[in-house]
Formats: C-alpha cells, structure tokens, sequence
C-alpha cells in the first residue's frame, strides 16, 4: 500500500515570501509519480506539478518547484514570491505502476494563507 | 470538451433515493478516477478505471455505491438508497494513462442527501 504524509495541516506566508510545504510519502513501487495540487475555496482542484521517481532534476513550474529527496522519501513543494492568491489548501499526492497503487493516493493537505 | 466535466453541478437529493453522477473525460484519456470528498477533508478514493482492464472498486464504501465506464469514456457513479453521510463532493479526475505525468480534475459535483 502507498501512503502519503501532510504533517502541516495549516502555514502562513508573508506576501512576496517563499514557503515549503511537506510531503513524505512510502510506497514499494519502484517507479511511481508525485503530483501537487491547489485547491482554492472554491473548490477546484488545480494541477500545480508533476515529479517522475526516475526524474533526476527536480521538477519546477513557473513559482512552483518540487524539492524531491528521494532517499528521504520526501517531495516538497516550494512557492517562491507568495501571492494572496496563492492562499488555498495543497494537497500532496502519488501514484504507484503496479496493480492498485495506479489509484492516486492523497495527503490530508496544508491549508496555506498568504499574509499582506 | 477541453477539461473534465462532471453534472450535475449540484445535487439535493432525499434520503433513499438513488442517484447518477456523471463525468466525461478529456478526449483520449483512458484512466479515469472518482474520489470523494466531505466538508474540509482531503480525498477519499472511489474508484479507478484504466482502459478496458478490470477497474480498481477498492474504494468503494459499500455496495450501495458502484461505478461504470460506457466505451471507455463517460463514466457514471451510482449511489442507491442514499444516506445523510454520503453528502459530499464527488470529483472526477481523468489522465492519458497509467503513467501520464498530469491528471486533471473536474469541477465536482456536491451531493446534499437531506
């Protein structure tokens, strides 16, 4: 079974600040995806970025980068120069190549507020 | 359609009742995930269709719920006899594959069982 780990279930960021958000997670696959998403009070759920575990660099997007230790079992997410907008819940998720460790497994999520 | 859709957008229902939650894929994307979600909590897995495989019912909660996916595309969750605890949204996501390194979510669609 592959299991995700949130353990900030609320941060806060400074407007313009950068902030991490935690994720670690076990599984036994030996090739398996890590994704990040955003979820806004309004409910959507937004696709944010994407780390493959045979992915040598760490993957980045825009504001967001992922800070993957694999060793560590851990795949971070970075948000540099906070914006309000960016306040929302982020959630943590993987998914396995075997069997049914394909089902995208989440974390319990961050909630995430962007101080002015 | 370009994204994932789900309808209804919302749903009153009463207690006992059935009810059909539809989603349509993004064109071409063959693995299509349901999960479930309650008021200010994360997700819980439904169910996972991968092409014409057999699909990965793990998730279901009970046989009230079931799920099927009509020419590999549309699916269609069922829920009988609905209780006050399955009030929640239920969101959609669809992927290329597998493997695919996105996976995009519907919009959901929230149940109110009263």
């Amino acid at each position: 079974a592959q299991k995700i780990t949130q353990t900030q279930p609320g941060m806060f960021v400074q407007e313009k600040e950068a902030v991490t958000l935690d994720c670690t997670y076990d599984t036994s696959d030996q090739s398996y995806g890590l994704f990040w998403y955003k979820q806004p009070s309004s409910g959507e759920m937004i696709f944010l970025i994407y780390q493959g575990s045979y992915d040598e660099q760490n993957a980045t997007e825009g504001r967001y980068s992922l800070n993957f230790q694999k060793a560590r079992k851990s795949a971070n997410l970075v948000i540099s120069a906070s914006q309000l907008g960016d306040s929302a819940m982020y959630f943590c998720a993987m998914r396995g190549s075997s069997g049914s460790a394909r089902q995208l497994t989440f974390g319990s999520g961050t909630q995430l507020t962007v101080l002015p | 359609g370009a994204g994932v859709s789900q309808s209804p957008s919302n749903k009153v229902t009463e207690k006992g009742k059935d009810v059909e939650l539809r989603c349509d894929p993004i064109s071409g994307h063959t693995a299509l995930y349901w999960y479930r979600q309650s008021l200010g909590q994360g997700l819980e897995f439904l169910i996972y269709f991968q092409g014409n495989s057999a699909p990965d019912k793990s998730g279901l909660p009970s046989d009230r719920f079931s799920a099927e996916r009509t020419g590999g595309s549309v699916s269609t969750l069922t829920i009988q006899r609905t209780q006050q605890e399955d009030s929640a949204v239920y969101l959609c996501a669809s992927s290329l594959g597998p493997l695919s390194t996105e996976a995009f979510f519907g919009q959901g669609t929230r149940l109110t069982v009263v």
